[in-house]
């Protein structure tokens, strides 16, 4: 079984601060990356996705990708308390299929 | 576009009867859709991949004949819960890819299951 790790918080940031989440995975192979947000008793609302090394930046968020290191990770910027919600890393696997890390909590404190 | 309509969104049951969940891709063809459960506090970990007009492929641990899955059209695929048991409850997501520039995967809006 691939696997793709998370810390899964809570990690609690002032609202305005940069909120930083980290993902490693295990499948060198991997080529296609994805961060979903998830609220509670919701599905997974796609943020972002990236399939090269370095930077990707959409607006607040920012994806950045070491395919070396094995590691994915994403920065809010500016957060906001509608932002608190459990981030979920997500990798494609070779049967098209996503891998989903446990996601990591994230709140937002006025 | 590319969404995906899933009922029920919650549906409680007796134990030992059965549950059909559907997945409908409105806007687009979904050669493929993906099954996923999810517990409380837990990860969404993949059940199954469902193609359209062939047997779906389970996961190691998933019972085929539990969970039946079907995917008779392009735009319906379909999961059944047999012989419900509390062990069941969870939250049901279905999963499909819209081809498209961003290769993005759109996801159904969950079904809430309790079995009692």
């Amino acid at each position: 079984q691939k696997e793709v790790e998370q810390n899964s918080g809570p990690l609690s940031v002032p609202e305005g601060a940069i909120a930083s989440l980290n993902c490693t995975y295990s499948d060198r192979g991997s080529q296609s990356f994805f961060w979903y947000r998830q609220y509670s008793g919701k599905s997974p609302e796609l943020i972002m996705s990236i399939y090269s090394n370095g930077d990707k930046e959409d607006g607040r968020f920012t994806a950045q990708l070491n395919k070396a290191s094995q590691y994915v990770s994403l920065l809010i910027r500016d957060s906001q308390p509608s932002d608190s919600a459990t981030y979920l890393c997500a990798v494609l696997n070779s049967g098209y299929a996503l891998n989903f890390g446990k996601g990591t909590s994230l709140l937002v404190t006025p | 576009g590319a969404v995906v309509s899933q009922h029920p969104s919650w549906v409680i049951c007796k134990s030992g009867t059965s549950v059909k969940i559907e997945c409908r891709s409105l806007d687009f063809q979904a050669t493929t859709m993906f099954w996923y459960r999810q517990f409380p506090k837990q990860s969404l970990m993949l059940m199954a991949t469902s193609n359209e007009g062939s047997k779906a492929t389970y996961e190691q641990g998933v019972e085929k004949d539990k969970f039946l899955i079907n995917h008779a059209s392009l735009t319906l695929s379909t999961l059944t819960v047999t012989s419900a048991h509390p062990e069941d409850s969870s939250f049901y997501i279905c999963s499909a890819r819209a081809v498209g520039a961003n290769y993005g995967y759109t996801f159904g809006s969950g079904t809430r299951l309790t079995v009692v």
